[in-house]
């Protein structure tokens, strides 16, 4: 079976640039997470969504950040205007769980590189 | 809001020696999963803990849950190469991970 996808890998764009990040989870998992990883802050959760309704956003660090669930197969997360501080790896999780206390299974993430 | 606190930061063992990091919570954990991530990967999911006083194990690895479901503890006995890489406790209802602790294994 296919794990969770992302894409892209790898993503360098340069400031001011949109960049869209992109998921997709294990088939029949009912819940989608997006993290942010850096040295500095470690793995912060940005949003999940449940049943492809978002849940809780409080993570996400300001309104440049977007996400998006518009189907139980593919979210999207958004960075509009990106700035070089949004520099990190990204991941997205899912679990099959309705409650987020469930697994979660990580995609290979996405090293996003902002100059 | 619930922090998760992970120490030591980073570990670093000569191969053979044993290893524990602790995990501590400011509020009651529902459960605590323990995820581990190799350098350049992503979290792998190890286990979980639901129940107050829990020990579960997986080979060389001992997990315990502690008795006020606030702390958590991963220990590795007989480190091998195998096992660098970062640990990470993951609690509670809205999934809140420490910042992990990365394990170096000296050969």
């Amino acid at each position: 079976d296919a794990g969770v996808i992302q894409s892209p890998r790898h993503e360098v764009t340069e400031m001011g640039q949109e960049v869209t990040l992109r998921c997709k989870p294990i088939s029949g998992h009912n819940s989608l997470f997006w993290y942010r990883q850096t040295m500095m802050r470690g793995l912060e959760l940005l949003i999940y969504f449940n049943n492809n309704v978002p849940i809780d956003d409080s993570g996400m660090p300001e309104d440049r950040f977007s996400a998006k669930m518009p189907n139980a197969s593919f979210s999207t997360l958004k960075i509009q205007p990106s700035e070089p501080r949004d520099s990190a790896v990204y991941f997205c999780a899912s679990s099959l769980s309705e409650t987020s206390t469930d697994t979660q299974y990580f995609g290979p993430g996405t090293r996003l590189t902002v100059l | 809001g619930q922090q998760v606190m992970q120490i030591p930061q980073y570990q670093h063992v000569q191969e053979g020696e044993d290893f524990t990091t602790y995990c501590n919570s400011s509020t009651t954990l529902s459960n605590i999963q323990w995820y581990k991530q190799r350098p350049g990967g992503h979290p792998v999911f190890l286990i979980q803990l639901v129940k107050s006083g829990e020990v579960k194990k997986q080979k060389r690895l001992t997990f315990q849950f502690g008795e006020a479901k606030k702390n958590s503890s991963l220990h590795i006995t007989a480190t091998q190469t195998t096992d660098v890489g970062t640990y990470f406790c993951a609690g509670s209802y809205i999934p809140t991970f420490g910042r992990g602790t990365s394990l170096i294994v000296h050969p």
